[in-house]
Order: C-alpha cells, then sequence, then structure tokens
C-alpha cells in the first residue's frame, strides 16, 4: 500500500508569507506526528496527533506554528509570517495506534526555504 | 546537549568492515529506536529495542541497550556501499503513553566500495 506523502516536496517563499505543508498518512494510522530537521537542531518534534485532537503540541516553535488534523487522516502544518530559522525540512509521521512501541512511518519530507 | 546524541558524528569505512554507531541519552527511556536516512529526506525505521532488553537483531543489523550507561551501540557488520546513509538514535519516552520520538544528531556512514 502506499505510504506516508507530503506535499509539497519542494517550497521557497519569501519572508513574511504563509505557508501551508500537507501531510497525507497511511490509510488506518490513528497517530500522526510533525518533525522538523534543520541544520544544527537535528530531528526535532513539533506536534503529535491522536485522531483529529492534538494531546502533545509542545514542539511547536511559536505561535506562528499551527496545525490540523481533518477526518483522522490529513494534516495541515501552517506557518504564518515565515523567518528565514523556518527554513527545513519537515517531516511528517504515522503510526498505527500511537502507543510507545509502534513504528513511525516516515514521509519524504517538505523541503522550506524562506528568503 | 540533546537526548539521544550519537557517536561517532561521520564515520567512513571501506566495504567489509564493521561499522559501530553509539548513542547515549539522558533521561528514562520506554524504548530506543534506530532510523536510517538516505539524502537528507524520509527517515525508515530499522529497530526498536525496548529498555527491558539488552540486545536484539534485524536482518544484519544488531542493537545493544544499556540502561546503566544510557547507551546503545548499532552494529553493521562486514559494511557496503549501500550501507551509506545517516544513522539515527530516537528515543521513546518513559514519561508519555504515546510515540514522541526524541531524535540525536545522527552520524552519517560513508563506505567506500
Amino acid at each position: 500500500g502506499a505510504g506516508v506523502s507530503q506535499s509539497p516536496s519542494n517550497k521557497v517563499t519569501e519572508k513574511g508569507k504563509d505557508v501551508e505543508l500537507r501531510c497525507d498518512p497511511i490509510s488506518g494510522h490513528t497517530a500522526l506526528y510533525w518533525y522538523r530537521q534543520s541544520l544544527g537542531q537535528g530531528l526535532e518534534f513539533l506536534i503529535y496527533f491522536q485522531g483529529n485532537s492534538a494531546p502533545d503540541k509542545s514542539g511547536l516553535p511559536s505561535d506562528r506554528f499551527s496545525a490540523e488534523r481533518t477526518g483522522g487522516s490529513v494534516s495541515t502544518l501552517t506557518i504564518q509570517r515565515t523567518q528565514q530559522e523556518d527554513s527545513a525540512v519537515y517531516l511528517c509521521a504515522s503510526s498505527l495506534l500511537g502507543v510507545r512501541t509502534d513504528t513511525q512511518y516516515f514521509g519524504p519530507g517538505t523541503r522550506l526555504t524562506v528568503l | 546537549s540533546q537526548q539521544g546524541e550519537e557517536d561517532p558524528q561521520a564515520l567512513s569505512i571501506q566495504e567489509g568492515e564493521n561499522a559501530t554507531m553509539n548513542c547515549s541519552y539522558k533521561t528514562s527511556i520506554n524504548n530506543l529506536q534506530w532510523y536510517r536516512q538516505n539524502s537528507g529526506r524520509g527517515l525508515v525505521h530499522l529497530i526498536l529495542i525496548r529498555s527491558n532488553e539488552r540486545e536484539k537483531h534485524s536482518g544484519r543489523l544488531r542493537v545493544t541497550l544499556d540502561t546503566s550507561t544510557k547507551s546503545s551501540a548499532l552494529l553493521i557488520p562486514a559494511s557496503r556501499a549501500a550501507d551509506t546513509a545517516s544513522y539515527f538514535c530516537a528515543t521513546g519516552a518513559g514519561g508519555t503513553s504515546y510515540g514522541k520520538l526524541t531524535f540525536g544528531q545522527g552520524t552519517i556512514l560513508t563506505v567506500h566500495p
């Protein structure tokens, strides 16, 4: 079956613009995670969804970042008023149940460049 | 320093040699996982070892976990050029019931043919 897909694969935007990043998890996976990978910071957890609710948003860097998930499936990560430090690869992962021992399946990521 | 730090940061070896990558962490964990990443994009799950396990195998890969020293090692025997990638350890928190992962900085492995 299909894996986790993300779109767009690359996004170049100007500072101050808003961007939306999309994640399509594996069908039937209840848990969805967003991570960010940037030079010098490694991979950082951003937010976790169980179904449509987000019990843990602790990794979102600022209130410019928000995410939603609808229908227990697709998720959108929105960054408002982008800054250069937002440049990174944004990775989405899904897992079947969301428990600690689940395997997380990662998408190919969206490379965001803020000029 | 961050939870889940890999050592070395970069490892360059010849095909056929064994590759050993280490990971240290600071807080209590439920499990530790290793991932592989090619070309800076999607991560592929390699193996999960629970905190009550000491050693685990997956195909060629061998992972050890020492909770007393808070460290883990990923061993790839008889490496191949196709093993060239970045390898990350990630810890699953002991204080949560869900799969939030904390990643290390990764080891860049280069296997020369």
